[in-house]
């Protein structure tokens, strides 16, 4: 059982260029969400979704765009990279439907450095 | 609106000796609550919840934690570090309709010392 895959786990990107951070979870979880991890910070929520063609803005969203075609995918694309951007992204899933608030499953992270 | 204070940014204890997170919160519902771990270079790993049910909630790797409603605390305890134990850990707030939107504190990394 795979659970939370997030592709690529390491890139470099430079100032102004574009990339698109992968993320599939195969549980069939109707939430997923994106989270960027700095030091001190905590995780702040970049953006969610509860279902296939619905999102929302979380807590950090400037430069970041997510959409969600298909229940298992939710990708997020950075358009034009900064070097504020440079963090650990992670992505996480957990089901929403029944009284059980639910566990957040996490993949193991995506280290972004914008030079 | 809700938040979450871990008090502590960093603990360091000795191997054998108990451990003591701080966490408190602030929820304008009834909150779900949960500890989360992190090793390092790893995702995050749920220790434990509570939802309501039982105050003493017990996790993984014997790790507790107790709701305590009137100090709005839910502090991570363990009798007994252990090496593999040093990790950060992260308080974390549910609360809200859907309970689906959490609030993470910032962390307190574990130190333990052989």
């Amino acid at each position: 059982n795979a659970g939370v895959t997030q592709t690529p786990k390491f890139q470099v990107l430079k100032t102004g260029q574009s990339m698109t951070l992968q993320c599939a979870q195969d549980m069939n979880h109707e939430y997923m969400s994106w989270y960027r991890q700095d030091p001190g910070m905590g995780l702040r929520l970049i953006h969610y979704s509860v279902g296939a063609g619905i999102t929302d803005q979380g807590e950090v969203p400037n430069g970041y765009n997510v959409s969600r075609s298909t229940t298992e995918d939710f990708p997020l694309r950075l358009l034009s990279a900064a070097p504020s951007q440079t963090s650990v992204y992670f992505c996480a899933s957990r089901s929403i439907s029944g009284r059980d608030t639910g566990e957040l499953f996490f993949g193991e992270g995506s280290r972004l450095t914008v030079l | 609106a809700q938040s979450v204070t871990q008090l502590d940014s960093h603990v360091s204890v000795s191997e054998g000796t108990p451990v003591l997170l701080r966490c408190n919160y602030s929820s304008s519902y009834s909150p779900s609550l949960f500890w989360y771990v992190q090793h390092p270079n790893k995702g995050l790993q749920l220790l434990l919840k509570y939802t309501s049910a039982a105050t003493l909630v017990k996790g993984i790797n014997g790790f507790e934690a107790e709701f305590k409603k009137s100090e709005t605390s839910f502090h991570l305890t363990k009798p007994s570090a252990h090496m593999s134990d040093a990790a950060e850990y992260f308080c974390v707030v549910a609360s809200g309709a859907g309970s689906y939107q959490l609030t993470f504190g910032k962390g307190t990394k574990l130190s333990v010392i052989p």
